[in-house]
């Protein structure tokens, strides 16, 4: 059973930077397609990017090019998601979602999610 | 970039009741169509995947159909549940990006 578990949540001052973890268990992580997706308070899913770590990188919506950085560390299972010169709109429910090997086009598996609060 | 639109909004309905879901994207996306749903303060969870698909563990009030730019979720008798908000969504490979529709709310009547 694969499971992802994420890092807790964060407050954050504008201008600062976030990273939030993402650790995999109970499958092959190499050959996941592992993406980031957020949910601002009250709105729907947007996708920010994503990494299949074995070919170490990562591609990112358009939005989000320039101010975040997705990565992976295959020797602990766990993939990151750090996002620069935080502002309020960025106030959000973070997900790390796993895309199973072989280009699939859906999300199968999900983490719990982490709240970043961006306040002064 | 591909859009997908789903209707309606919200969906009124009773327990017992057939939801009819709608998902129409801007363009093909051959039967590369997932449907999800999510509970307040919960993640999403995915229920059909190439369109008609269910997932592990789904029950099979749930289906899927459609092809090209038209979709369809249909939950055939409405348990308690199933109350939630559901999202379809899309893979492109050029530009690489991943698309959510913005989501169809089934509330109880």
């Amino acid at each position: 059973q694969v499971q992802l578990v994420q890092s807790g949540a964060e407050v954050k001052k504008p201008g600062s930077s976030v990273k939030v973890s993402c650790k995999a268990s109970g499958d092959t992580f190499s050959s996941y397609d592992l993406n980031w997706v957020r949910q601002a308070p009250g709105q729907g899913l947007e996708w920010m990017g994503g990494i299949i770590p074995i070919f170490r990188t990562a591609d990112y919506s358009q939005k989000f090019q320039g101010r975040v950085t997705i990565s992976a560390d295959e020797s602990t299972s766990t993939a990151y998601m750090e996002l620069r010169s935080l502002r309020s709109e960025d106030t959000a429910v973070y997900y790390c979602a796993r895309g199973p090997p072989g280009n699939s086009a859906y999300l199968d598996y999900w983490g719990q999610g982490t709240l970043v609060t961006v306040s002064s | 970039e591909i859009v997908l639109t789903q209707s309606p909004a919200t969906l009124s309905l009773s327990p017992g009741e057939r939801a009819t879901l709608s998902c129409r994207a801007s363009q093909s996306v051959s039967s590369y169509l997932a449907w999800y749903q999510q509970k307040p303060g919960q993640a999403p969870r995915l229920l059909i995947y190439d369109a008609s698909n269910r997932a592990t563990g789904i029950p099979a009030r749930f289906s899927g159909s459609g092809s090209g730019t038209d979709f369809t979720l249909t939950i055939s008798s409405l348990e308690p549940e199933d109350f939630a908000v559901y999202y379809c969504q899309q893979r492109s490979n050029w530009p690489p990006m991943w698309t959510f529709g913005q989501g169809t709310k089934v509330e109880i009547k």
